[in-house]
């Protein structure tokens, strides 16, 4: 089955405590993003990445870090967690150049108090 | 900055009746994404559009661009219960080989029986 799986789905941490939200694909696509989604604020991009060690930043790349080593995981980190970093995660993932048809995760909910 | 901006931010419709949803955007892109949200879930892709005129349609909902305009519309036909669901557009904004996607705050439909 074609999917995009996160892991963890639910994260309560401490600010400063480094976590990675890990990202994996089973398509074999080559753009992969990732997203937070706030009440208010709607969905914005954080970092995306075309292809393996290939990626840019979105609108809301601070506190953030992405590495693509393989083409099936991206790992969002956060090396000192703050709680503006409280919100939804999603990963999602695409085929072809652009954002075409993206699948997307079942989300995380990151709590840092 | 290219902003996208959604009408109505929330809608409440009665089964078998027509409505539409508009998509504003500005800043030059002949990309443009639709998205459904389950309240609770993720995000599953509806529609791309990626040159003026061009239209989709699948279902009750057909999708629209208008690049000069800047305008995208998601017309929803004979409106029934399940089809309650945040909507989001999304344009594709490309600069010095840096893609980015901006999304709409959304809009919360509820149809009602």
């Amino acid at each position: 089955e074609a999917q995009v799986t996160q892991n963890p789905r639910y994260l309560i941490t401490v600010t400063g405590k480094k976590l990675t939200v890990t990202c994996s694909q089973n398509m074999n696509h080559e753009y992969m993003s990732w997203y937070r989604q706030d009440p208010g604020l709607g969905l914005r991009q954080i970092y995306y990445s075309m292809n393996v060690e290939v990626t840019d930043k979105g609108d809301v790349p601070e506190g953030y870090k992405v590495s693509r080593k393989e083409k099936r995981n991206f790992p969002l980190i956060l090396e000192s967690p703050s709680p503006n970093q409280t919100s939804l995660y999603f990963c999602a993932s695409s085929k072809t150049g652009g954002f075409y048809e993206q699948y997307f995760g079942p989300g995380t909910r990151l709590t840092v108090t | 900055e290219l902003k996208v901006e959604q009408n109505p931010l929330f809608l409440s419709m009665q089964e078998g009746k027509n409505y539409t949803i508009y998509c504003n955007y500005s800043t030059t892109s002949d990309r443009l994404y639709w998205y459904r949200q389950d309240p609770g879930k993720s995000l599953e892709s509806l529609f791309v559009l990626l040159s003026n005129g061009a239209v989709k349609q699948e279902g009750r909902l057909m999708a629209s661009l208008d690049t000069k305009a800047r305008l995208s519309t998601l017309h929803i036909t004979a409106a029934v219960h399940d089809l309650s669901a945040t909507y989001f557009c999304a344009v594709d904004l490309t600069q010095g080989g840096s893609e980015k996607l901006v999304f709409g705050k959304g809009t919360k439909l509820t149809v009602n029986p």
